[in-house]
């Protein structure tokens, strides 16, 4: 089964909102990791976060992990019209050597 | 230059037949990954080559065979095409194996199986 679940599966907002997607995984991790796929398009590397961090920042975007909830978040704030993709949290379960991906949220954003 | 490069970009063909997806990265990296993305968007690691070692093989048919000539390949042989075998098949490369570090993905192969 899969080991991350996103939530919500669609999400539609207005350019300049911020953007809150949430990712829960279900076995403890060393690490996760949030990707983005535009349409048609290979996965690129937004930002990772250590089991032992609870936060971390990269530009527009903004990682929480909580892991004795098992449950990580991806906040873009100003979101611009280029940020409509899918998004995903991918996790690498202890004494695993593969990253398993969630399900992803499809974010929409309107000019 | 493309770090990641995939080839076919687009595949169509007929049940029963069998085909080949290409993949080299020029990254140095010493792991390499199959990913299958089915039509729910859904990511699901297929095998992964550390210094063309299989060390990752995730309940695939062996209709398919990755082979690695040298750690910047890994190519996807796919014996016998089904249906089922329609997706978007991914390349993926990282430093180290595992999932501890960023994997680059190449832009995929659009395979469809008629």
């Amino acid at each position: 089964s899969q080991q991350g679940e996103e939530d919500p599966q669609a999400l539609s907002i207005q350019e300049g909102e911020n953007a809150t997607m949430n990712c829960s995984y279900k076995t403890s991790i060393n690490n996760l990791q949030w990707y983005r796929q535009n349409s048609g398009r290979g996965l690129v590397h937004l930002i990772l976060i250590r089991s032992n961090e609870r936060e971390k920042h990269s530009g527009r975007l903004r990682v929480t992990l909580d892991t004795s909830k098992k449950s990580s978040s991806l906040l873009i704030t100003a979101s611009r019209a280029a940020d409509t993709a899918s998004y995903f949290c991918a996790t690498d379960p202890d004494s695993s050597y593969k990253l398993i991906f969630g399900s992803g949220t499809r974010l929409l954003v309107r000019p | 230059d493309t770090a990641v490069s995939q080839t076919p970009k687009y595949l169509v063909t007929q049940m029963g037949n069998d085909k080949s997806i290409k993949c080299e990265q020029n990254l140095g990296h010493d792991t390499m990954y199959w990913y299958k993305q089915d039509s729910k968007k859904f990511l699901k690691i297929m095998f992964s080559y550390n210094n063309k070692e299989l060390i990752i093989n995730e309940t695939v048919p062996n209709r398919f065979s990755p082979k690695s000539p040298d750690k910047a390949h890994l190519n996807l042989h796919i014996n016998s095409l089904e249906l089922g075998d329609s997706a978007v098949y991914f390349c993926a490369s990282s430093q180290v194996r595992g999932g501890q570090e960023t994997q680059y993905f190449g832009p995929g192969t659009r395979l469809l199986v008629l």
